[in-house]
């Protein structure tokens, strides 16, 4: 079955700085990759969507890259705040109807 | 629109007992999700439902668990019994019927306990 692998400790950064996350999967060839955050107590929300035959999205400060010989998408938020400190979760689907989710990487941004 | 709700937002239980989860989708989505989360093992999809049929469940974990969409704007997730294994943030979502390739709207969950 699917492997989805995300950073598996927390991660802190200064503010101010690039925040990079990993998300890794084997046995699977997903045609679409999601990026979501969640804050504690609260649902997952969506933030980017990339395709197989994309290398790299952006939407404000964030950028997602997917490199489908890696198996690996990058997620990256740069000049990060306090207020993008959540947990983020990638998820992938090669239907684009059933996403199978990471265990998520809890990203903290030190002021 | 008020987004997919949830109810109820926590349960206690004791263990044997019967448990109905709620969930009332968007308005106009044509799939519905059940999710599980817990920490040992992330965010679990259960069962999916396109136009009020259910389409995969091969994430329902076992018989105890079953889950229904009589219509387009309630679902219900059922175990019976409950056992203290089964105690996790179920979550509900939803997704726009041309828009299924992309996001899903999360209800805040229910945290259930199953003592």
């Amino acid at each position: 079955s699917q492997k989805i692998e995300q950073n598996s400790e927390a991660l802190n950064i200064q503010e101010g700085k690039t925040a990079t996350l990993t998300c890794n999967y084997t046995n699977y060839s997903p045609a679409y990759l999601q990026w979501y955050r969640q804050d504690p107590g609260r649902g997952p929300v969506f933030l980017l969507l990339i395709r197989e035959n994309e290398k790299e999205k952006r939407k404000e400060r964030l950028k997602v890259t997917f490199d489908t010989t890696l198996k690996q998408s990058l997620f990256h938020i740069t000049a990060s705040q306090p207020a993008d400190s959540a947990t983020y979760l990638c998820a992938l689907s090669n239907t684009g109807n059933q996403f199978y989710f990471g265990t998520g990487t809890s990203l903290t941004v030190i002021p | 629109d008020a987004g997919v709700i949830q109810s109820p937002r926590h349960e206690v239980t004791e263990m044997g007992q019967e448990v109905t989860l709620r969930c009332k989708p968007i308005s106009g989505h044509d799939y519905l999700f059940w999710y599980r989360q817990t920490m040992m093992r992330g965010l679990e999809l259960l069962i999916y439902f396109n136009n009020n049929v259910p389409i995969d469940d091969s994430g329902m974990p076992e018989d105890r668990f079953s889950a229904k969409m009589p219509n387009a704007s309630f679902s219900t997730l059922k175990i019976q019994p409950s056992e203290p294994r089964d105690s996790a943030v179920y979550f509900c979502a939803s997704s726009p019927r041309d828009r299924a390739y992309n996001e899903q709207f999360f209800g805040p969950g229910t945290r259930l306990t199953v003592l």
